[in-house]
C-alpha cells in the first residue's frame, strides 16, 4: 500500500466550476498534510497547508482534512484555465519526512 | 525573502561519470530535503539534512550522497551515472522543527545521461 494515494486523472472541469481533488493517506500518525501544484516542467509549489481537522480557506482553494478516515481533500472554486496543472497531496510525519502522492492532473476547460 | 535556489539548472552527462548537484536553502532554513522527479515513478525522497547531520533516508543505492555545510547550504552527489538516472532533482527547503512547518521547492535540477 502507498503512504499517500491520489486519483491520477486527468480530471477535466469547465471554467468557472469547483474542481475537488482528493488524496487519502495510510498512516494515522501523519501530522500535517499540504497541497503542492506543479506546472509542467516547473517545480512543485506550495499552496496550502492543513494540520487540524476541519476545513482551510485562502482565496479559491479550501483544503479539507478528516483525519479519522485518513482523507484530505483540495476545493478550487471558480476554476481557471490557469489553475490547469498536476497537484501533489503530500503529508508530514516525525522527523520532517514527507511523503507524496503521485499527483491529480487537471485540466481546466475555457 | 529569497527563494530556494539550485545549481546548476541542467546538466547533461554521460554513463560512468559523477556529478554535484548544489541547493541554497531559505535563509533561517537548516533543513534541506532532497528529491529524483521522473514521468513513471514520481517524486522519490532521497535524503534530509538538518545541522548538517543526515536526518532521514531514502531508498536509493549509496551511488547517491549528500551533505550540509554550516551555513545549510548542501549538495548532492551522484557517482557512476547510469541512464536511469536521468531525472528532474529537486531540493526543499523548511526549518525542519515540529510539525508545523512546511517545505518550499528549488526550481531544480534537469540531469540527462547519454
Amino acid at each position: 500500500q502507498k503512504e499517500v494515494e491520489q486519483n491520477s486523472g486527468p480530471l477535466s472541469v469547465p471554467e468557472g466550476a469547483i474542481a475537488s481533488l482528493n488524496c487519502t493517506y495510510s498512516d494515522r500518525v501523519s501530522q500535517s498534510f499540504f497541497w503542492y501544484r506543479q506546472y509542467s516542467g516547473k517545480s512543485p509549489e506550495l499552496i496550502m497547508s492543513i494540520y487540524s481537522n476541519g476545513d482551510k480557506e485562502d482565496g479559491r482553494f479550501t483544503a479539507q482534512l478528516n483525519k479519522a478516515s485518513q482523507y484530505v481533500s483540495l476545493l478550487i472554486r471558480d476554476s481557471q484555465p490557469s489553475d490547469s496543472a498536476t497537484y501533489l497531496c503530500a503529508v508530514k510525519r516525525d522527523f520532517n519526512k514527507f511523503y507524496f502522492g503521485s499527483g491529480t492532473k487537471l485540466n481546466v476547460k475555457p | 525573502k529569497a527563494g530556494v535556489t539550485q545549481t546548476p539548472r541542467y546538466l547533461i552527462k554521460t554513463r560512468g561519470q559523477q556529478v554535484t548537484l548544489s541547493c541554497s536553502p531559505i535563509s533561517g532554513h537548516r533543513s534541506v530535503s532532497w528529491y529524483q522527479q521522473t514521468p513513471g515513478q514520481g517524486l522519490q525522497f532521497l535524503f534530509e539534512y538538518f545541522s548538517e547531520t543526515q536526518r532521514n533516508k531514502g531508498n536509493f543505492p549509496g551511488r547517491f550522497s549528500g551533505r550540509q555545510f554550516s551555513n545549510s547550504r548542501s549538495e548532492m552527489n551522484v557517482s557512476t551515472l547510469e541512464l536511469g538516472d536521468s531525472a528532474l532533482y529537486l531540493c526543499a527547503s523548511s526549518n525542519g522543527l515540529g510539525p508545523l512547518n512546511e517545505q518550499f521547492f528549488g526550481p531544480g535540477t534537469r540531469l540527462t545521461v547519454l
